[in-house]
């Protein structure tokens, strides 16, 4: 069984600070994604990493894929209230999990204004 | 649909009550998958489909959970017998399996046993 942990489970910041979310694993992955949720709606992608090493940026957000593709890491500068909501990563195995993603349990985030 | 359907949005059922929640996803996705997210929590994996291979049951947390999908399309998670602490918001998702397989979710349909 593949696991993701991420950490913190629970993150609580004024507007402007930066965080960053981790995303570990013992596993390799194929690639890993990022997903953001909000009250009410289901998980809906911001990024999709697939090579070792890779960074990525969405405007405050910037994304990293570790060099063993066994972990990855979430970044936000300035955060906004507006940023606040649950954060899950989610890797891509491959073998004889192709094509199942194994989510971790997510990153509460709460930006107070 | 444009998206992954979930039904009923909101269910309220009665201790000891079975339920079936429905789950109707992208046309031509092959995976689905069923979580289950309790209020301020992340997701629990409770089941994964994958084309016609058997499913993947090892997130059901008892023998009072199942779930089928029929045709490799529509999917129902049924709950026999249901309990206090299975409420919960039920989420399904569906992807295309391939290289890189995003997930798209459903709304959820949030079960609240009384």
């Amino acid at each position: 069984t593949q696991l993701l942990e991420q950490s913190p489970q629970f993150l609580s910041i004024q507007e402007g600070e930066n965080l960053t979310v981790y995303c570990n694993s013992s596993s390799v992955f194929s690639s890993l994604q990022w997903y953001r949720q909000e009250p009410g709606e289901g998980p809906v992608l911001l990024v999709t990493v697939v090579t070792g090493g890779e960074v990525k940026k969405l405007k405050r957000l910037t994304f990293q894929f570790g060099d063993a593709r066994k972990d990855s890491s979430l970044h936000i500068t300035a955060a906004q209230p507006g940023d606040t909501g649950l954060y899950l990563c989610a890797g891509e195995a491959g073998g004889t999990s192709y094509g199942k993603l194994t989510f971790g349990q997510g990153t509460i985030l709460t930006v107070h204004p | 649909g444009a998206g992954v359907s979930q039904s009923p949005s909101n269910k309220v059922t009665e201790k000891g009550k079975d339920v079936e929640l429905r789950c109707d996803p992208i046309s031509g996705h092959t995976a689905l998958y069923w979580y289950r997210q309790s209020l301020g929590q992340g997701l629990e994996f409770l089941i994964y489909f994958q084309g016609n291979s058997a499913p993947d049951k090892s997130g059901l947390p008892s023998d009072r959970f199942s779930a089928e999908r029929t045709g490799g399309s529509v999917s129902t998670l049924t709950i026999q017998r249901t309990q206090q602490e299975d409420s919960a918001v039920y989420l399904c998702a569906s992807s295309l399996s391939g290289v890189i397989s995003e997930a798209f979710f459903g709304q959820g349909t949030r079960l609240t046993v009384v």
